[in-house]
């Protein structure tokens, strides 16, 4: 497709059950991102891939998330045992080189919504 | 770390009105400054940027420059139209993270 492209577009949850949210980045884009953006806030940063490799997951919340890129493409948000206050959009975006000469413009979905009850 | 303060919203002009958004900043380092913005129901997209100080980013009628004796990137435009109604987010961009701003929520009516 020519954009990111995100999928659930919604998610309800029950408190306690594991959720997997993808990403499919544009083709051939070496950077991927994910960001969680609660209601009425900015996106916060979770993490970044550079091909397959994890480069930066300073911003993941708790050891309940975990995200993965096996083949350098399509990239998987997991969230396990879910709280409410995981609820939030889950922002996915991707560049097409990698951060050598500082980060520039990020291509973003549409985001997944999850909401925990 | 970094961090980003805008004016809160909502903002409401009426159609060619000027525009302005107000944004200043805190980074370790010499950021790249962003503004991003998100129409309805679309994703965000990049508004325009700018990579060190002084520089001036523009797109669209928008206007931002790059002020480091400020630590700010205020957004403007001179006219605005009801097709800009959106929410803007100011951004610092550094290493491999962007921080956002809240965003500001622009509706403009005719």
């Amino acid at each position: 497709g020519a954009g990111v492209s995100q999928s659930p577009r919604y998610k309800v949850a029950k408190r306690g059950q594991d959720v997997a949210l993808r990403c499919d980045p544009i083709s051939g884009h070496v950077s991927l991102f994910w960001y969680q953006q609660a209601l009425g806030q900015g996106p916060e940063f979770l993490t970044y891939f550079q091909n397959e490799a994890q480069l930066d997951k300073s911003g993941l919340p708790s050891d309940r998330f975990f995200a993965e890129r096996p083949e350098g493409s399509v990239s998987t948000l997991k969230i396990q045992r879910t709280q409410q206050e995981d609820s939030a959009v889950y922002l996915c975006a991707s560049t097409l080189v990698g951060l050598a000469g500082g980060i520039g413009e990020l291509f973003f979905g549409e985001g997944s919504r999850l909401t925990v009850l | 770390g970094d961090s980003v303060t805008q004016m809160e919203g909502p903002v409401t002009l009426s159609e060619e009105a000027f525009l302005t958004i107000n944004c200043t900043y805190t980074a370790t380092g010499y950021p790249s400054l962003f503004w991003y913005v998100q129409y309805p129901g679309e994703g965000l997209q990049l508004l325009l940027k700018a990579t060190k100080a002084d520089d001036k980013g523009s797109n669209k009628g928008f206007e931002a420059t790059y002020r480091k004796e400020t630590t700010s990137f205020h957004l403007e435009k001179g006219s605005v139209q009801v097709s800009d109604s959106a929410v803007y987010f100011c951004v610092t961009g550094t290493a491999s993270k962007l921080t956002f701003g809240t965003g500001t929520r622009l509706q403009v009516t005719l």
